[in-house]
Formats: structure tokens, sequence, C-alpha cells
């Protein structure tokens, strides 16, 4: 079957850097999304990645490994403003989003 | 950068109403639109896919004709509950698939909340 694993929740301090795993299992895979979703709010894109490495957007990097079925997101110098759920997401053979439960990211002054 | 649209953002109807959700694509155009609910403090459940000019593609348990889906252009696709009942209060997101650039990217709408009394 097909499936996302991400950690539930995750507290990190203001300004320090916190790093969210993300595993995944599909059939077949065309890249990997990650979101950034506040509570009562629709997702919004931050990365994608299809190939292996990492990929630095500002304060955010997403690291992508095809062989080993990971990546991760980086978030440095929190702000009290990260505090949000975080979606890993992958993109199936069928151009399909497969989603993860997300990380509930909660930073601490 | 690209934007998707919902409208209305927020409703509350009673029990046996018709309620249709539209999503748009403000600045691109998106032969494919997703559907998705999402109970609070849950993740995204994709309902259907919406492909233009043709029928939506719905996944396992969504009943297709209690919600309509219709792509009728290539930035248009309209979400209908229909006789909407108490449990069909959710959260409704679309997204819209963006193909221009080397790389696939899917932008979500806003959302609409629904509340069926």
């Amino acid at each position: 079957g097909q499936n996302i694993d991400q950690p539930t929740e995750m507290t990190a301090t203001e300004g320090a850097i916190v790093q969210i795993n993300c595993t995944y299992q599909t059939s077949g895979f065309n890249g990997l999304f990650w979101y950034q979703q506040h509570a009562g709010e629709a997702p919004t894109f931050l990365s994608y990645n299809v190939l292996d490495g990492l990929e630095e957007k500002g304060r955010f990097s997403s690291f992508l490994s095809r062989s080993k079925g990971y990546s991760y997101l980086l978030l440095k110098e929190l702000q009290m403003k990260d505090s949000a759920s975080y979606l890993c997401a992958a993109l199936d053979s069928n151009y399909q989003l497969i989603w993860g439960a997300g990380t509930k990211l909660i930073i601490k002054p | 950068g690209a934007v998707v649209s919902q409208h209305p953002s927020r409703v509350i109807c009673k029990s046996g109403t018709s309620v249709k959700i539209e999503c748009r694509s403000l600045d691109f155009q998106a032969t494919t639109m997703f559907w998705y609910r999402q109970f609070p403090k849950q993740s995204l459940m994709l309902m259907a896919t919406s492909n233009e000019g043709s029928k939506a593609t719905y996944e396992q348990g969504v009943e297709k004709d209690k919600f309509l889906i219709n792509h009728a252009s290539l930035t248009l696709s309209t979400l209908t509950v229909t006789s909407a009942h108490p449990e069909d209060s959710s959260f409704y997101i679309c997204s819209a698939r963006d193909l221009r650039g080397v790389k696939e990217t899917q932008y979500f709408g806003p959302g609409t909340r629904l509340l069926v009394l």
C-alpha cells in the first residue's frame, strides 16, 4: 500500500533550527511536496523535490533521497509565525498526491 | 505567483439544501483540479479529481451523485454538495495542477467552510 509517515508533533524554540522528517512508500514516484497549513486555513506550497539533494529557499530547505524514500524540511531562524502544521505529500505514478497526516510544529519563545 | 480562488469562503445552510462551491485558477489554465475535504485536526482527504471536459474521477467511498463536480473550462471547477446534511459540514479545499514550469506544482484555494444546520 501507499504510506506517508511524519511525526505528529514537534516543539522548537524561537530562533532555533528544526528538521521535520518524512518517509514515503508509493506506487511510483514523481516528486515530493511540503506544504504549510495554519489552523483554519488551506495549505500553502513550500517546496517540491523530484531529484535527490537539498533545495534551499530562504529560511526553509527541503531534502530528498529517492533511494531511501526519505525527505526532510529544515526550518532555520524559527519565528513564532512558523507555528503551523507541515504536510508532506508524495506524487505517485498516477500523479495523485498521497498525503501524510501532518506535523504540528509548536514554537516557544 | 499562481493563485487559486474559492467562493464562497464560508457558507451556512439548512439541511436538505444544495451548496455550490467554485474553484478558479486565476493566472494559469488548469486541466486538472482536485477537491479535498478536511475535518478538524485531520489531514486532507482527496474526494475527486476534476478533469476539464470529462467526468470527474471519484475516490472510493465518495458519492458522485451527492458531490457533483463540473469542470467546464480550463480555469473553473465547481463542487455542488446536494441535499446537504450536518455530517457534510467540513472544510472543502480545491487545488489546481500547474504544469507550466519544469516542475509540476499544485496550488490550493483558500478553502470553503461549510456548516449544515
